[in-house]
């Protein structure tokens, strides 16, 4: 079965720095891979997926992940943060029609005046 | 175009008593979702519907919980009788076809306290 593992729970990170957010999953299959935020009180907002072909992806709001296969990983990047982007960021990953997402546990964007 | 509406937002009861949601998922969605979400934790499929049936119920904890979603449009999510472990958020969504591609699209929840 496909899992997915969020390394940090909590990221602080000054307003205007870089900010990479870590996600690595497990399957033994090829799966799809997505990038969800949620605001304080707000439902899940997709940031962006990957499907296929270039493995890097970019999302709204100046977000881009890049998937690596060999490494099961899907890191979460944007350049330059700011306080608005002071969310839950989950990443998730589903396999096929039959199978539902999985989502990880979530990481906490902190960011830093 | 309006998103997915969930109500109530907020809802404190006592253990025992019942409790319901609704929601109204995007205008055309065929596919609708509930989750559960724990503080803490990302959110978990409770039950998926395809039109108007019931194509993925195996994690709904059918002793207490139970859904509906007649004529394939509007949803309901029961417990009945709540318990104090049930408090979390309840989270609906909703997609175009529900294919592993599609996009889903989330309401805002509703946060459900037992006391």
């Amino acid at each position: 079965a496909q899992s997915v593992t969020q390394l940090d729970s909590q990221v602080p990170v000054f307003e205007e720095a870089p900010v990479e957010l870590r996600c690595n999953y497990s399957s033994s299959v090829s799966v799809y891979l997505f990038w969800y935020v949620q605001y304080p009180n707000q439902g899940l907002q997709l940031l962006l997926k990957y499907l296929s072909g270039s493995t890097l992806v970019k999302g709204i709001n100046g977000f881009e992940a890049e998937f690596n296969k060999s490494q099961t990983s899907f890191h979460l990047r944007k350049p330059s943060v700011h306080i608005s982007d002071t969310a839950e960021y989950f990443c998730a990953v589903r396999l096929n029609r039959d199978d539902k997402i999985i989502f990880g546990k979530g990481t906490r964007l902190h960011i830093l005046p | 175009e309006a998103g997915v509406v969930q109500s109530p937002r907020y809802k404190i009861i006592e253990k025992k008593q019942p409790v319901a949601f609704w929601c109204n998922p995007i205008s055309g969605h065929n596919t609708l979702y509930w989750y559960l979400q724990n503080l803490g934790q990302g959110p978990e499929l409770l039950i998926r519907y395809e039109n108007e049936e019931a194509v993925d119920d195996s994690q709904l904890p059918k002793d207490r919980f139970s859904a509906e979603r007649l004529k394939g449009v509007d949803s309901t999510l029961k417990i009945q009788p709540a318990e104090l472990g049930d408090s979390a958020v309840y989270l609906c969504a909703s997609s175009a076809s529900g294919g592993p591609t599609d996009t889903q699209y989330f309401g805002p929840g509703t946060r459900l306290t037992v006391l």
